[in-house]
């Protein structure tokens, strides 16, 4: 256990409805990243946040998937009107400003949509 | 030409042999260079960090690092069946935000 926390860890959705999914990183942790991660291929990165600003936005990612970071703790990401191919493994990441830029990822949350 | 390449494998190996995986990546203003493994199913686990060229050695595994040759290996020594999963390499440039540009990954087996 890494000390980062998603839930839910699984969710199946059917399209078209709307998923929020929580990450929880390590408590003194001020960056935190989401990632998405389909069978056979590395892991690809959605965004990232200092604190609870929004620094980066991958320009590969649609206007349907949104993250929020709240006073810099926790964070939501959300995909409105899924699609099958948003089905994929959604991971989260925390690390520390300075030091070694080491990550540590959450269990992930792996979504289905049927 | 991908950011960071890996031989997809599999790669399969006899147990307590030498396991030697390597990974390319093109960005030459990267600092940081990782290894992680990945059990199917699961998330990725940190195996390796390396920051400077050389030899890194940490208990079974040891990464080498040659900036100039923008290239990162990993041996995993002994190899037991339990090593058996899909190891990641993750190149970081702190100009970047400090995102991870991942491979696709390397399968190994080890067979008993």
């Amino acid at each position: 256990d890494t000390g980062v926390s998603q839930n839910p860890r699984h969710k199946i959705t059917k399209r078209g409805q709307n998923v929020t999914f929580r990450c929880d990183p390590i408590s003194e942790h001020n960056r935190l990243y989401w990632y998405r991660q389909t069978l056979g291929q590395g892991p690809e990165f959605l965004t990232y946040f200092q604190n609870e600003a929004q620094l980066e936005k991958s320009r590969l990612l649609s206007d349907r998937f949104s993250a929020e970071r709240p006073k810099g703790s926790f964070s939501t990401l959300e995909i409105q009107r899924t699609e099958q191919g948003d089905s994929a493994m959604y991971l989260c990441a925390s690390s520390l400003t300075g030091g070694a830029n080491i990550q540590y990822f959450g269990a992930g949350t792996r979504l289905s949509v049927l | 030409q991908k950011e960071v390449e890996q031989n997809s494998g599999p790669l399969s190996v006899p147990e307590g042999a030498i396991a030697s995986l390597n990974c390319t990546y093109s960005d030459r203003g990267s600092q940081s260079f990782f290894w992680y493994r990945q059990y199917s199913g699961k998330s990725p686990e940190l195996i390796m960090s390396i920051y400077s060229n050389g030899d890194k050695e940490d208990g079974r595994f040891t990464a080498q690092l040659n900036k100039a040759s923008q290239y990162v290996s990993l041996l995993i020594r002994d190899s037991q069946p339990s090593d058996s999963a899909t190891y990641l390499c993750a190149v970081m440039n702190a100009g970047n935000n400090r995102k991870l540009i991942w491979g696709l990954g390397t399968s190994l087996a080890v067979n008993p």
